[in-house]
């Protein structure tokens, strides 16, 4: 079966600071993945996709970044962390998984950043 | 005219109720639609996916009326754990595509 790990878990750091989020997929291969930020009381945002290794879409202009260095890591990180930047990231993929179709997104457990 | 419209609530109904969400779409070319939940601060997770005309999961029923584009999803027999916000998702092309169209939740509170 397949699993979708994320961490830290929770994270506070002070504005200005770097940030390095990561996301692991297992039991499957050549997935998509995605980055997505959900802020308080608001709706999933989309932020970078990718369909393979080194291959990045962004979706919204920010102060992010996003890797995949292998086919199952997908990075999220900031040079300079701005109070906005607070919320619940989350990573999702999206792939052939037990016989279901190709669209539906599985996400991992998040994290909770606070910039404070 | 947003691309996913969800009355966003909250919906306050007593267990045992029947109590109903509709999702509205603006791209009538979608091809598949979702029905996530999300507890409060987790992760949304896959309740449903519609491909065709509905689906139906127990006590679960979520329906496709293409004409008038909106999906509905019909909860039978609430229970307390139902309480959780109900995401509506769209993929709005055909053939493989990489984004999928979130609305922004409708919140259902299921009370003792």
């Amino acid at each position: 079966s397949q699993t979708i790990h994320q961490w830290p878990a929770t994270l506070v750091q002070p504005v200005g600071s770097p940030l390095s989020l990561e996301c692991t997929v297992e039991g499957t291969s050549n997935p998509n993945l995605y980055w997505y930020r959900q802020a308080a009381g608001r709706g999933l945002q989309l932020l970078f996709y990718s369909v393979g290794i080194g291959q990045i879409s962004s979706e919204v202009p920010q102060n992010l970044s996003a890797s995949r260095p292998q086919d199952r890591q997908f990075i999220l990180s900031s040079k300079k962390l701005l109070l906005s930047d607070s919320g619940f990231y989350l990573c999702a993929w999206r792939g052939l998984a037990g016989g279901l179709s190709y669209n539906e997104q599985f996400f991992g457990p998040g994290t909770r950043l606070t910039v404070l | 005219r947003k691309e996913v419209e969800q009355d966003p609530g909250p919906f306050n109904v007593p267990e045992g109720a029947t109590v109903a969400f509709n999702c509205t779409y603006s791209n009538s070319a979608s091809q598949s639609f979702f029905w996530y939940r999300q507890d409060c601060r987790k992760e949304p997770k896959l309740l449903m996916s519609v491909y065709s005309s509905g689906n139906e999961d127990g006590r679960f029923t979520a329906q496709l009326n293409r004409a008038s584009q909106y999906i509905s999803l019909l909860i039978r027999d609430s229970k307390l754990s139902d309480s959780a916000t109900y995401l509506c998702v769209v993929n709005p092309y055909a053939g493989n595509n990489r984004k999928l169209i979130w609305g922004l939740g409708t919140s259902l509170a299921v009370n003792p």
